[in-house]
């Protein structure tokens, strides 16, 4: 199996901040990395697919790059409706696999 | 816009079969664009992808699940099931179902509420 590690685990952060995720594949998977947010009790939502290509309607605060085994998630100016918890997934292999997510705090 | 809705008993016991149905409204399920899936979440697992079915019944699982596992279509209804044979305490989780765009990079565009199943006698 592949498998994606997100750091940090989790982060504290003020509005206003700019805000880098981290996530490392064990192997290339090339650009097949996908970005996801999600808030207490509530379904993820897609942010980014494709490693860098911002879903329709998702904040251009939000932007995503790498390609290989290293991957970033970054928020250019945290708002209030970020805090959340974020995860990537990788769909290069058929066994599409999450990473352990990291939440994003107010500090 | 399409929606997902997910629909089944929320209380399993041990040993029996967990049995999910996800309506699709907004999209037709018939769509070559698209698979369409089960992913699950629980607090020891994170989130786990269970596996994906297109509309002509051709499906992928999760090696894991694999043995106990079948994900079915139904496309005259615009929906697909999920179901989950020999259940034990750790099959307890949110049960999500997702859209699946499979034109270029495959990525999980929509998604259900999400159910929660708990496995208890």
């Amino acid at each position: 199996d592949i498998q994606m590690t997100q750091s940090p685990s989790s982060l504290s952060a003020s509005v206003g901040d700019r805000v880098t995720i981290t996530c490392r594949a064990s192997q290339s998977i090339s650009n097949f990395l996908n970005w996801y947010q999600q808030k207490p009790g509530k379904a993820p939502k897609l942010l980014i697919y494709g490693a860098s290509t911002l879903q329709s309607g998702v904040s251009s605060r939000f932007g995503g790059g790498g390609s290989g085994t290293d991957f970033t998630l970054t928020i250019s100016s945290l708002q209030p409706e970020d805090f959340a918890t974020y995860y990537c997934q990788q769909s290069y292999y058929t066994l599409r696999t999450f990473g352990q997510g990291t939440t994003v705090e107010m500090k | 816009q399409v929606q997902l809705q997910e629909s089944g008993p929320g209380l399993v016991k041990p040993s029996e079969t967990l049995s999910l149905t996800c309506t699709v409204s907004g999209d037709s399920i018939s769509s070559s664009s698209y698979y369409w899936g089960w992913i699950r979440q629980s607090p020891v697992k994170g989130l786990e992808w269970i596996g994906s079915v297109f509309y002509s019944g051709n499906a992928y699982y999760n090696p894991s699940l694999k043995s106990r596992v079948t994900i079915s279509v139904d496309t005259s209804k615009n929906q697909f099931s999920l179901r989950l044979d020999s259940v034990t305490a750790t099959d307890t989780a949110v049960y999500y179902c997702a859209r699946e765009h499979t034109v270029a990079i495959s990525h999980l565009d929509n998604w259900g509420q999400g159910a929660l199943v708990t496995v208890s006698s």
